[in-house]
């Protein structure tokens, strides 16, 4: 199975700040890699697709960025609306694995 | 707009099995551009892939759950199921349908997306 690991599992902070999380694979996945976001109670939400591509209705303070084995994603200005745990996925091979996620608290 | 609305108990009891289906509304299960997914999160934990299906019957899974998983799609009610067998205390979680996309990036693709999912349903093991 493909390993992801997410760094770092845990960061706070403030509104207005630019936050990157990684992901890190086992082995290569070219550019099949998604990003989700989950608040408590809810099911996640797609955000990036093919490690780059913005779903549709997505703020565009939400980025993409990566290939193989290593890749981030980056919220610009973080919004109070923001605030939730992250996840990475990879559809390279199966079976489909997730990264552990990162929450992003209030600082 | 596609909507996914998972059903099914919310307790079983240790070796028995779960049984779940997912209804999709506002679209078809039998479309080519999509396919169907289950993953499941334990209380507090991560995410976990179980498996998937294509609406002419090919399924994969997790090797994890010990080919306790079995995936059906039922096109004349237009859903998608999953069974877990002997499920035990680990297995309590809760339990999330979502369609895949096979999204295509210029000429390039298609990269697979859980792009809509369920809102979840609760299932926890015990006697």
């Amino acid at each position: 199975d493909i390993q992801l690991t997410q760094s770092p599992s845990f960061l706070s902070a403030s509104v207005g700040d630019r936050v990157t999380i990684t992901c890190r694979a086992s082995q290569g996945i070219s550019s099949y890699l998604a990003w989700y976001q989950q608040k408590p109670g809810k099911a996640p939400k797609l955000l990036i697709y093919a490690a780059s591509t913005l779903q549709s209705g997505v703020p565009s303070r939400f980025g993409g960025s990566g290939s193989g084995t290593e890749f981030t994603l980056t919220v610009s200005s973080l919004q109070p609306e923001d605030f939730a745990t992250y996840y990475c996925q990879q559809l390279n091979s199966y079976p489909w694995t997730f990264g552990q996620g990162t929450k992003v608290e209030i600082k | 707009q596609v909507q996914l609305q998972e059903s099914g108990p919310g307790l079983v009891k240790p070796s028995e099995t779960l049984s779940l289906t997912c209804t999709v509304a506002g679209g078809s299960v039998s479309s080519g551009s999509y396919h169907w997914t289950w993953i499941r999160q334990p209380p507090g934990k991560g995410l976990e892939w179980i498996g998937d299906i294509y609406y002419s019957g090919n399924t994969n899974y997790n090797p994890s759950l010990q080919s306790r998983a079995t995936i059906s799609v039922d096109t004349s009610k237009n859903q998608f199921s999953l069974k877990l067998s002997s499920v035990t205390a680990a297995d309590t979680a809760m339990y999330y349908c979502a369609r895949v996309h096979d999204f295509w990036s210029g000429y390039y693709g298609p990269f697979d997306a859980f792009d809509v999912w369920g809102q979840g349903t609760m299932v926890t093991v015990s006697s």
